[in-house]
């Protein structure tokens, strides 16, 4: 089973539509998340941590549900430059080289 | 401003021969990563340093082999190329944070590498 894992989409939403991706993680004793942003055929970028408590960033809210094991990304008011692959992220136990990347999810917005 | 940079950008080699793709970054960061990325997987970890002279075996990191003589640099080797290496490979830096898991990685531009 992977420990990250996400649907791979795609998702095609008109401009101005709130979508929201949901992560999955297999391993209960993991600490941190995030979700970055990969454009195509770009590098990842970190577009936000998510902590326990849900944080919002703009148009963009991360919750963590620890007891079902999930992570979500709500993006509301959908546009053009939103379109890319967020790659869900998951630190399994302290330290950067135990980061787990799920394989992300493509959005589409459309005009 | 501080970036990390990675070298060729594009490469075709053929099975068996030795491969490096080069990694350059002047945060100053102590971690530096190489990941390989494919269809239907996720970014994958093949090898990783917390310094200078340290390295550390990811979880794909068979084939491979990174040394780190210094802070800026992590060139990673491919001993003996095969077609199931072929994919697009990610250098990726960050700095220790006390008191956090983990900082946050910068990603260089990505080298896609065919091996025919």
């Amino acid at each position: 089973r992977k420990e990250v894992e996400q649907d791979p989409g795609p998702f095609n939403v008109p401009e101005g539509a709130t979508v929201a991706f949901n992560c999955t993680y297999s391993n209960s004793a993991s600490q941190s998340f995030f979700w970055y942003r990969q454009d195509c055929r770009k590098e990842p970028k970190l577009l936000m941590s998510v902590y326990s408590s849900g944080n919002e960033d703009g148009r963009f809210t991360a919750q963590l549900n620890r007891a079902s094991q999930y992570i979500s990304l709500l993006i509301r008011d959908s546009k053009l430059s939103d379109s890319a692959t967020y790659l869900c992220v998951v630190n399994i136990i302290t330290g950067a080289n135990n980061l787990f990347f799920g394989t992300g999810t493509r959005l589409t917005v459309i005009p | 401003d501080a970036e990390i940079t990675q070298s060729p950008r594009h490469k075709i080699t053929e099975t068996g021969r030795q491969v490096t793709l080069a990694c350059h970054q002047t945060w100053n960061h102590n971690n530096m990563f190489w990941y390989r990325q494919d269809l239907g997987h996720g970014l994958r970890l093949i090898h990783y340093s917390y310094g200078v002279h340290d390295t550390n075996k990811g979880e794909v990191s068979d084939g491979y082999s990174v040394s780190r003589s210094n802070t800026e640099d992590l060139p990673l080797t491919l001993e003996s190329a095969a077609s199931s290496q072929t994919s697009v490979y990610f250098c990726a830096s960050s700095e220790t944070i006390p008191g956090q898991a983990t900082g946050e990685l910068f990603f260089g531009e990505g080298s896609r590498l065919t091996v025919l």
